[in-house]
C-alpha cells in the first residue's frame, strides 16, 4: 500500500524558514495537500493542490511538488506555528503522512 | 459560514455500540462529500469513511463490516455508527467536509471523543 513518509520533528529559529517533507514514489504525479493542527484543535487545511493556499492562510506559507517529495515551506517563521504538521493525498483511498511536530526556537 | 459540530462521543466498554452525529451548517451535505477522520491519543489522522453525493460509500481497512456512514438530507446532518467496539478505535473522530473532487477536507468540526474500556 501507498505511504507518505514525514519527519518526526523540525525545528527552527524564529525568523527563519521552516521546510516540511512528504516522500512517497513518484509523489509528483500526485496533488498533496497539508494541514496544521495545533495543540487541542481540530486540524485546518494551508495547502491544497501542492501549491493552492485556502483563503485566510498565511502567505508566509508555501507548497512544491515534485519527484518523491513534496514540500511544505513556512518562511519568516513565528511561534504562532508551532503545530503538528500532516500531508495528504488521494490514493486508492485517503492516505495521511505520519505528521511533523514544528517546534519553533 | 460553514460549520460542522459533532456530538455523540462518550466511553464505552468493548463490543459495544456507538452511533456519532455531525450537524453541518452553511452548505448542504447533499451537495458536499463528507468524511469521518479520527485521531487516536497522541496519534496522527486516520481517514475512517465517506459519503459521496450520489449516496455512495467507502470505508477505511481497518473499519470495513464495522463502521456505517450516513445521512439524514432533511436535517443535514451525517452520522457514523460504529459497532463491536474496541480499544484502538478509542479516538477523537472529526467531521469533516470533502472538497468537490473529494479529494481533500476544507472543513473539520471539532471532534468528539470515544473511549472504548471496560
Amino acid at each position: 500500500s501507498y505511504e507518505l513518509t514525514q519527519p518526526l520533528s523540525v525545528s527552527v529559529a524564529v525568523g527563519q524558514t521552516a521546510t516540511i517533507t512528504c516522500g512517497g514514489d513518484n509523489i509528483g504525479r500526485r496533488d498533496v495537500h497539508w494541514y496544521q493542527q495545533k495543540p487541542g484543535q481540530a486540524p485546518v487545511l494551508v495547502m491544497y493542490k501542492d501549491n493552492n493556499r485556502p483563503s485566510g492562510i498565511s502567505e508566509r506559507i508555501s507548497g512544491s511538488n515534485s519527484g518523491n517529495t513534496a514540500t511544505l515551506t513556512i518562511s519568516r517563521v513565528q511561534v504562532g506555528d508551532e503545530a503538528d504538521y500532516y500531508c495528504q493525498m488521494w490514493g486508492s483511498s485517503v492516505i495521511f503522512g505520519g505528521g511533523t511536530k514544528l517546534t519553533v526556537l | 459560514e460553514v460549520q460542522l459540530v459533532e456530538s455523540g462521543g462518550g466511553l464505552i466498554q468493548p463490543g459495544g455500540s456507538l452511533r456519532l452525529s455531525c450537524a453541518a451548517s452553511g452548505f448542504p451535505v447533499s451537495s458536499s462529500y463528507m468524511n469521518w477522520v479520527r485521531q487516536a491519543p497522541g496519534k496522527g489522522l486516520e481517514w475512517v469513511s465517506l459519503i459521496y453525493t450520489s449516496g455512495g460509500t467507502i470505508y477505511a481497512d481497518s473499519v470495513q463490516g464495522r463502521f456505517t456512514i450516513s445521512r439524514d438530507t432533511s436535517k443535514n446532518m451525517v452520522f457514523l455508527q460504529i459497532n463491536n467496539l474496541r480499544a484502538e478505535d478509542t479516538a477523537v473522530y472529526y467531521c469533516t467536509r470533502g472538497s468537490t473532487s473529494a479529494a481533500y477536507f476544507d472543513s473539520w468540526g471539532q471532534g468528539a471523543l470515544v473511549t472504548v474500556s471496560s
